[in-house]
């Protein structure tokens, strides 16, 4: 059975500390692996990950994939109140009509005090 | 803004009717997805489509059906609605459009009681 599973499921940290938030996989047929940020809403797309060791990034978020290993971490350096927030981690695999199914984690809770 | 639009966004209804939802989307994705996100259990892949009349089952679709008579809509019906169905459910799309990237509608919020 497909599987993601993402760690630690919640964390607490003060502004200016950096985050590592983890996610592993068992899924046939891997795709790619993506990370979303949710706020009480929609999730909101950050990256998606399709070879291994290469980093993505976007300010103060970046991410990597090791596809030998079967695991994605997601790093925020400088945190802030801003970014806090459910993370998600999702794996791709391949479905009907060559389409991607996300099959996602239980999503990480971040929250970042003043 | 992937021009995904969900309604209702919010609905009560009592157990044993019929519910559908519906999502609509402006920019000709062939593919669209319905999902439900409970405590402690994350997203979860109700159904799927790759295309008009083309869907498939995801991890959870037992009482659930969809039906995709044109590019722009999706629905999401429950033949007969119960409690465990309360829940938030997300419609997302992907296209070339998107980078094949998924994106999500603002979500539908189902309380059966």
């Amino acid at each position: 059975e497909d599987k993601v599973v993402q760690s630690p499921l919640s964390l607490v940290v003060h502004e200016g500390d950096t985050v590592t938030l983890n996610c592993s996989y068992e899924v046939t047929n891997f795709r790619s692996l993506l990370w979303y940020k949710q706020e009480k809403k929609a999730p909101t797309f950050l990256f998606m990950l399709t070879s291994s060791g290469i980093e993505k990034k976007s300010g103060r978020l970046s991410s990597i994939l090791d596809k030998k290993e079967l695991f994605s971490i997601l790093n925020i350096t400088a945190t802030q109140t801003g970014d806090s927030a459910v993370y998600l981690c999702a794996v791709e695999a391949s479905g009907s009509g060559n389409t991607g199914k996300l099959i996602f984690g239980q999503g990480t809770t971040l929250q970042v005090k003043p | 803004d992937a021009g995904i639009t969900q309604s209702p966004r919010h609905k009560v209804t009592e157990t044993g009717t019929p519910v559908t939802l519906r999502c609509h989307q402006t920019e000709n994705h062939r593919y669209m997805y319905w999902y439900r996100q409970d405590p402690g259990h994350g997203l979860r892949l109700i159904h799927y489509s790759y295309g008009v009349k083309d869907t498939d089952k995801g991890e959870v679709s037992d009482g659930y059906s969809v039906s995709r008579s044109k590019t722009e809509d999706f629905l999401l019906t429950l033949e007969s609605a119960t409690s465990s169905q309360t829940s938030v459910y997300f419609c997302a799309i992907r296209g070339p459009g998107t980078g094949n990237t998924i994106y999500f509608g603002e979500g539908s919020w189902l309380t059966v009681v």
